[in-house]
């Protein structure tokens, strides 16, 4: 089963500064990497799929980037309603994974 | 517009059964693979079955494997989980979850998704 890792466990930042993602997998997954935000009561929101690229209706705020073992979502400038937990998903191989996520927080 | 409704959760005593239903409408059902995933309280998204869209390909995670069982009625619109030998640690929300950028065999990423039926497995 591919592994993947998240950190940090939360980050808490102020509205505007930048927020950095990362996901790491126990084994290459090429490009197979998708982000998703979710809110309480809420099911997940696909953000980024393919690693990189933006999912409709997505800010353009949100970019992901990576390949391979090492991945990153990052949030240029935070809105209040960035608040949320993010989780990636690895689709390259049975059985699919996703991480434990990063609790986004806004100060 | 595309719905996915899923049904049929409650609470279930250890080792008894349940039917998860997944009803689809605004969009052309048979063109997608449809996966289950479900949500532990308080825990992160889990993956539990995929079928593809002619039910040539289902698979299952390890823990839930000949105890559940994947199916699909492209003629209905609907797809099923049926879940049998329930344990406690399959307490969780299950959503139903359309997949994009197919592989052709039911795996891919989830852009729509249920509001999630709440399956509670306790004596």
């Amino acid at each position: 089963e591919i592994v993947l890792i998240q950190s940090p466990a939360t980050l808490s930042l102020s509205p505007g500064e930048r927020a950095t993602l990362s996901c790491r997998a126990s084994q290459s997954i090429r490009g197979h990497l998708a982000w998703y935000q979710q809110k309480p009561g809420q099911a997940p929101r696909l953000l980024m799929y393919d690693a990189s690229k933006r999912a409709t209706g997505i800010p353009a705020r949100f970019s992901g980037s990576g390949y391979g073992t090492d991945f990153t979502l990052t949030i240029s400038s935070l809105e209040p309603e960035d608040c949320a937990v993010y989780y990636c998903h690895q689709r390259a191989d049975w059985p699919l994974t996703f991480g434990g996520g990063t609790k986004v927080q806004i100060k | 517009e595309v719905h996915l409704v899923e049904s049929g959760g409650g609470l279930v005593n250890p080792g008894g059964s349940l039917r998860l239903s997944c009803a689809a409408s605004g969009f052309a059902f048979s063109s997608y693979s449809i996966n289950w995933v479900r949500q532990a309280p308080g825990k992160g998204p889990q993956w539990v079955a995929a079928i593809s869209r002619d039910s040539t390909y289902i698979y299952y995670r390890e823990s839930v494997e000949g105890r559940f069982t994947i199916s699909r009625d492209n003629a209905k619109n609907s797809v099923s989980l049926q879940m049998n030998s329930l344990r406690t640690e399959d307490t969780a929300i299950y959503y139903c979850a359309r997949v994009e950028v197919d592989n052709g065999y039911g795996s891919g990423y989830y852009q729509y998704w249920g509001q999630g039926t709440l399956v509670t497995v306790s004596a």
